[in-house]
């Protein structure tokens, strides 16, 4: 039991456009989930938490404009780069806390390539 | 702020290697401490975890101990099996927000037969 999926596993952009990625909790419901950034061979870094039906609260120096995260339902999570550069390649995590729960759930992540 | 330091890698063991990757924290408080391990094209996996000072994390063969005056939580196994190749990371959770998770760089394991 729970798993997280992320969709898609790997893209590639060009700079200038914007790419959605998808994140779900496949068999339960997640109140709160998290949207990681992780640079080759560097620790992960939590860019923002989304709350289901509000909105996500974003780490100090992550442009909230830039990531657009959408938490409509309670297994569905969506982290939009908007405008993308090549600097915003990256492997993207997402995680989901189970509602009533303490622990975090990982997805297996998503390699974004901007051109 | 809070921090995760843990041994660079890659790590290179033969099966049945006694193992220890380490890891130490910079923490105001008494933060909650954990072992993720992530697999080759998989998720991060909780591995253990330990939530006050002295606590022993327990799973598949691992272990760690919430040291709070040396501010380590270092993760053994006895004999490490080919199936134990991963990335394992040292993390986090500060108490009172446990929301935020802090983790290390990662440590790489390869176990070869």
């Amino acid at each position: 039991g729970a798993v997280v999926s992320q969709h898609p596993s790997w893209v590639i952009c060009k700079s200038g456009t914007s790419v959605k990625i998808e994140c779900r909790s496949l068999d339960f419901q997640a109140t709160t989930m998290f949207w990681y950034r992780q640079f080759p061979k560097q620790s992960l870094m939590l860019m923002a938490t989304s709350n289901e039906g509000s909105k996500a609260t974003y780490e100090q120096g992550v442009e909230k404009d830039k990531f657009l995260i959408n938490h409509a339902s309670l297994t569905l999570s969506t982290l939009t780069v908007t405008s993308a550069h090549p600097e915003d390649s990256s492997f993207y995590i997402c995680s989901a806390r189970p509602t009533g729960s303490d622990e975090q759930y990982f997805g297996p992540g998503t390699r974004l390539t901007v051109t | 702020g809070d921090s995760v330091t843990q041994m660079e890698g890659p790590v290179t063991l033969s099966e049945e290697a006694f193992l220890t990757i380490n890891c130490t924290y910079t923490a105001t408080g008494y933060p909650s401490l954990f072992w993720y391990v992530q697999y080759p094209g998989e998720g991060l996996q909780l591995l253990l975890k330990a939530t006050k000072a002295d606590d022993k994390g327990s799973n598949k063969g691992f272990e760690a101990t919430y040291r709070k005056e040396t501010t380590s939580f270092h993760l053994e196994k006895g004999s490490v099996q080919v199936s134990d190749s991963a990335v394992y990371f040292c993390a986090l959770s500060s108490r009172g927000r446990y929301d935020k998770v802090i983790f290390g760089p990662g440590t790489s394991l390869s176990v070869i037969p």
